[in-house]
């Protein structure tokens, strides 16, 4: 079965430049997750999708960050624009549903340099 | 609101030797509690869990028992070896169904031949 699958694996760009990372969850998963995760932090939860709805986006910058998975699928997350603190590896993950019994999968991430 | 405290590392450790990483949690209600563990160049993977007090979790010779009195998660291993070398990650989720997860900070663990 094929994992979580994320692209770019790395990105590079300059402050206030814009940015957009792409995920490809486990096929037949639900729900889909996009977490932050600065150097030597634990992973943050930014956004929750249950198929094409948001759950929860309650953490999430929206007046930089968006986030969405149209056909509830896979899904986009962008930056526009970038500040240097938005450094980070970003991950996603999937599950098969909502709910603690549901594992959470992740994907390898993508490590955003803003400089 | 809801969060975990993961003892700091880095931990380096001499192979066959015992591992403890401590964490406890703060939280409303009666969460469920995880460890993951970030090998080098992969993505988290779920090690063990322990969805209410008393349970044992475990997995790969690793074992974690939810201590509701304490609010504690401790992960042990009686024997490491060099492949356990990893970031492992303390995590709650709560109770709400949304299966939100509150991550620690992350132990490095280096074994030592």
């Amino acid at each position: 079965e094929a994992g979580v699958a994320q692209s770019p694996r790395y990105k590079i760009i300059e402050k206030r430049q814009s940015v957009a990372f792409w995920c490809n969850p486990i096929s037949g998963h639900a729900t889909l997750y996009w977490y932050q995760q600065i150097l030597g932090q634990g992973p943050k939860l930014l956004i929750q999708f249950q198929n094409n709805g948001v759950v929860d986006d309650s953490q999430l910058p929206k007046d930089r960050f968006s986030a969405e998975r149209l056909k509830g699928v896979d899904s986009t997350l962008k930056i526009q624009p970038a500040k240097l603190e938005d450094s980070a590896v970003y991950l996603c993950a999937s599950s098969l549903d909502r709910g603690v019994y549901n594992e959470q999968f992740f994907g390898p991430g993508t490590r955003l340099t803003v400089l | 609101g809801d969060s975990v405290t993961q003892m700091e590392g880095p931990v380096t450790l001499s192979e066959e030797a015992f591992l403890t990483i401590n964490c406890t949690y703060t939280a409303t209600g009666y969460p469920s509690l995880f460890w993951y563990v970030q090998y080098p160049g992969e993505g988290l993977q779920l090690l063990l869990k322990a969805t209410k007090a008393d349970d044992k979790g475990s997995n790969k010779g690793f074992e974690a028992t939810y201590r509701k009195e304490t609010t504690s998660f401790h992960l042990e291993k009686g024997s490491v070896q060099v492949s356990d070398s990893a970031v492992y990650f303390c995590a709650l989720s709560d109770q709400t169904g949304a299966n939100n997860l509150f991550f620690g900070t992350g132990t490095r663990l280096t074994v030592i031949p």
